[in-house]
C-alpha cells in the first residue's frame, strides 16, 4: 500500500522556519516526481513546490520562490519542505503528493502549519 | 497563469440522483504532448484529498463507475450518475498542462 506521512508543522512566529517533512512507502520513491500543495484555512487548494525524481529540477509557486526548498533524499525514500520567512498567508495544511503538478496521487494526511 | 473555474461552488444533490460539477480553464489545456492534464479530485470531510479522474476522462483505480470525466479545450465536467451519501464533500479540478505553477479550481461543495 502506498503511503505518505508528512511531519513538522507547527506554529511558528512570522519570520521564523519550518522543516516539513515526507516519509513514503509501499513504490518506489525515486521512480516519482514528488508534490507540496497547500489548503489554507478556507479549504482552496495551491500547488507549492516539485521537484523530479533526482532532485536536480525544482519549481516553486512564485509567492514561495526563494523563501522555500524543495528537497530529497532518495535513499531514505523521504521528502522535505524548508521553509522559512514565513508569512501569515503560508498558514494552512502541508500535503505531500506522489507525482507532478496536475498528476498527483495519492496524498499524505497533510502536516499543519500555522503562522502567527 | 491557468485559471480554472469552478461551477457551481455550492451544489445540493438529492441521493439517488445525477450531478455534475462544471471546470472551465482560460486556457486550451491540450499539451503539446498531445494529452489534456486535467484532473479531478474529492476531499470528503475530515481527510485529505483523494484523486478520481486523471487526463480529463481516465478513473483512478477503485474509484466507482458512477463518476467520470469529460470534455476537452477548456471546458470539463464531472458527473456522478447516482448520488451516494458517500459522495458529499469539496470537489476541486486540477490542470498540469500550463505549469509552474499547477493550479486547481475554487472547489465545489457537494452536500444532500
Amino acid at each position: 500500500e502506498v503511503q505518505l506521512v508528512e511531519s513538522g508543522g507547527g506554529l511558528v512566529q512570522p519570520g521564523g522556519s519550518l522543516r516539513l517533512s515526507c516519509t513514503t512507502s509501499g513504490f518506489i520513491f525515486s521512480d516519482y516526481w514528488m508534490s507540496w500543495v497547500r489548503q489554507d484555512p478556507g479549504m482552496g487548494l495551491k500547488w507549492v513546490a516539485n521537484i523530479n525524481q533526482v532532485g536536480g529540477e525544482m519549481y516553486y509557486v512564485d509567492s514561495v520562490e526563494g523563501r522555500f526548498t524543495i528537497s530529497r533524499d532518495n535513499a531514505k525514500d523521504s521528502l522535505f519542505l524548508q521553509m522559512s520567512s514565513l508569512r501569515a498567508e503560508d498558514t494552512g495544511v502541508y500535503y505531500c503528493a506522489r507525482g507532478p503538478v496536475g498528476a498527483t496521487a495519492p496524498w499524505g494526511q497533510g502536516t499543519r502549519v500555522i503562522v502567527s | 497563469d491557468v485559471v480554472l473555474t469552478q461551477s457551481p461552488l455550492s451544489l445540493p444533490v438529492t441521493l439517488g440522483q445525477p450531478a455534475s460539477i462544471s471546470c472551465r480553464s482560460s486556457q486550451s489545456l491540450v499539451h503539446s504532448d498531445g494529452n489534456t492534464y486535467l484532473s479531478w479530485f474529492h476531499q470528503r470531510p475530515g481527510q485529505s484529498p483523494r484523486r478520481l479522474i486523471f487526463k480529463v476522462s481516465n478513473r483512478d483505480s477503485g474509484v466507482p463507475d458512477r463518476f467520470s470525466g469529460s470534455g476537452s479545450g477548456t471546458d470539463f465536467t464531472l458527473r456522478i450518475s447516482r448520488v451516494e451519501a458517500e459522495d458529499v464533500g469539496i470537489y476541486f479540478c486540477s490542470q498540469g498542462t500550463h505549469w509552474p505553477p499547477g493550479t486547481f479550481g475554487q472547489g465545489t461543495k457537494v452536500e444532500v
